[in-house]
């Protein structure tokens, strides 16, 4: 079966900008998980959506926001970028909430802010 | 959430057994640990879970013992492309648990 999809897989962006990401889960996953990945911090959790409600939040800024819609695909949303969200965004997908569950990653958003 | 403890780097020729420890001291009854492989610019990938004793796989085995603060990932016979990161993860297994990834470490295979 199709693994989990992302787009754009890379994005350049101005700061001051915002910018939304996308993430299709694999067919019949309910749980989208999304993350940051950069060199210094590594993989830090930003929030969980299941069934289209918003399970569970990392710590990160207010600017960092999420939805899932009725067909599990999820979308993140920055806003007012700032040079330091230069980030691997990588989502997760898994049939149950992530506690749970296996997490089948995508391939990442490479975002970089200028 | 558990805290947990791994090399930051290991270093090993193709063909060897490679042996990943990871401490959880403070592990919970209904944590579950779970071990995570990720190449450069790729997601993690799932390798294995388990709960007690020994779990084993097509690609690993996971060793835990009996008072479970602490967890062994075992590569057999490491190639090449086994060079990665690798992050050992505690949560319970139950809806709403987020997981945390440590700095992982990272294993480098030499011919």
């Amino acid at each position: 079966k199709a693994g989990v999809t992302q787009t754009p897989r890379y994005l350049i962006k101005t700061r001051g900008q915002q910018v939304t990401l996308s993430c299709s889960p694999i067919s019949g996953h309910r749980s989208v998980s999304w993350y940051q990945q950069t060199p210094g911090q590594g993989l830090q959790f930003l929030f969980e959506y299941f069934s289209e409600t918003q399970r569970n939040k990392g710590n990160f800024p207010g600017r960092f926001s999420g939805r899932q819609f009725s067909n599990s695909r999820s979308e993140m949303n920055v806003s007012t970028l700032e040079l330091g969200d230069s980030a691997l965004y990588l989502c997760a997908s898994s049939i149950g909430s992530q506690g749970a569950y296996e997490q089948y990653f995508g391939p990442g958003t490479r975002l970089t802010v200028t | 959430l558990a805290k947990t403890t791994q090399p930051i780097s290991m270093d090993s020729y193709e063909g060897q057994e490679v042996n990943i420890t990871c401490s959880h001291n403070n592990i919970a009854t209904n944590d579950y640990i779970t071990w995570y492989q990720q190449f450069p610019s790729q997601g993690p990938r799932f390798i294995i879970q388990g709960y007690k004793t020994k779990v084993t796989n097509e690609v690993a085995s996971l060793f835990i013992p009996a008072d479970r603060k602490s967890s062994t990932l075992s590569l057999p016979r490491v190639s090449l492309s086994d060079t990665a990161v690798y992050y050992c993860l505690v949560a319970a297994n139950q809806a709403g648990t987020a997981l945390i990834f440590g700095k992982g470490t990272t294993l480098s295979v030499s011919s």
